[in-house]
């Protein structure tokens, strides 16, 4: 067990649906960061926070947002929803921003768009 | 941009062989490196790191990793290889150097580990 909590588990919703998936990092972390992972696209990196604030951005549609709070837990909203949004989407944690600290995973939300 | 390539899909090995899972790397000074494994249905987990001194690094499971500077590889090992470390596998590189002073790990495209009795 990794420390990191995502719910719900899975999500089925239809197209131009809106969504929030949620993440709670390990105990102490900081950091928190938000992965997609397609069979077409791999592990995509969307967004990190640090301590409440947004850090760095990927490949994260503008129908994406996200915001981490003050408890440090995080929220991911998937607005519009398409048919090509349907993916794992997972959530990490670490202790900071330095170099070397591994990044710990949840086990991700299913989402599916019908 | 930091960037990892994994040049197998996939590897299968017999139980009981060493199995090598290749990982090659490009970055722009030092690199971070990483493998993660990853179950069905799981989130990856955190095998082992590479950020300097020894080459061979070892982690989790049995599993060690090979950092050869001059081939920029960084091969993940297993002297003996179980039908349990079947699995998909992924190299990653840290890269730090982000607008707005942030960071993220890029990871490869996985390889699957097949190992069959």
């Amino acid at each position: 067990d990794s420390g990191v909590t995502q719910t719900p588990k899975h999500l089925i919703t239809a197209t131009g649906q809106r969504v929030t998936l949620r993440c709670s990092p390990r105990s102490g972390d900081l950091s928190v960061y938000w992965y997609q992972q397609s069979l077409d696209q791999g592990l995509q990196f969307l967004i990190q926070y640090y301590n409440g604030e947004e850090r760095a951005k990927g490949n994260i549609l503008e129908r994406f947002s996200a915001q981490q709070f003050p408890d440090l837990h995080s929220e991911l909203n998937l607005s519009s929803l398409e048919l090509g949004d349907s993916a794992l989407y997972f959530c990490a944690s670490s202790v900071g921003e330095d170099r070397v600290s591994p990044l710990h995973f949840g086990n991700g939300t299913r989402l599916t768009v019908t | 941009a930091q960037s990892v390539a994994q040049p197998e899909d996939q590897v299968n090995v017999a139980e009981g062989n060493p199995l090598t899972v290749k990982c090659t790397y490009s970055v722009s000074g030092n690199p971070y490196l990483f493998w993660y494994v990853q179950y069905p249905n799981r989130g990856l987990q955190f095998l082992l790191k590479y950020i300097t001194g020894d080459n061979l690094v070892k982690g989790s499971y049995g599993f060690e990793a090979e950092f050869n500077k001059s081939q920029t590889s960084f091969h993940l090992k297993k002297p003996s290889a179980l039908v349990s470390d079947s699995a998909l596998y992924f190299c990653a590189v840290r890269d730090w150097r982000l607008t707005g002073g942030g960071n993220k790990l890029t990871f490869g495209t996985g390889t699957q580990l097949k190992v069959e009795l």
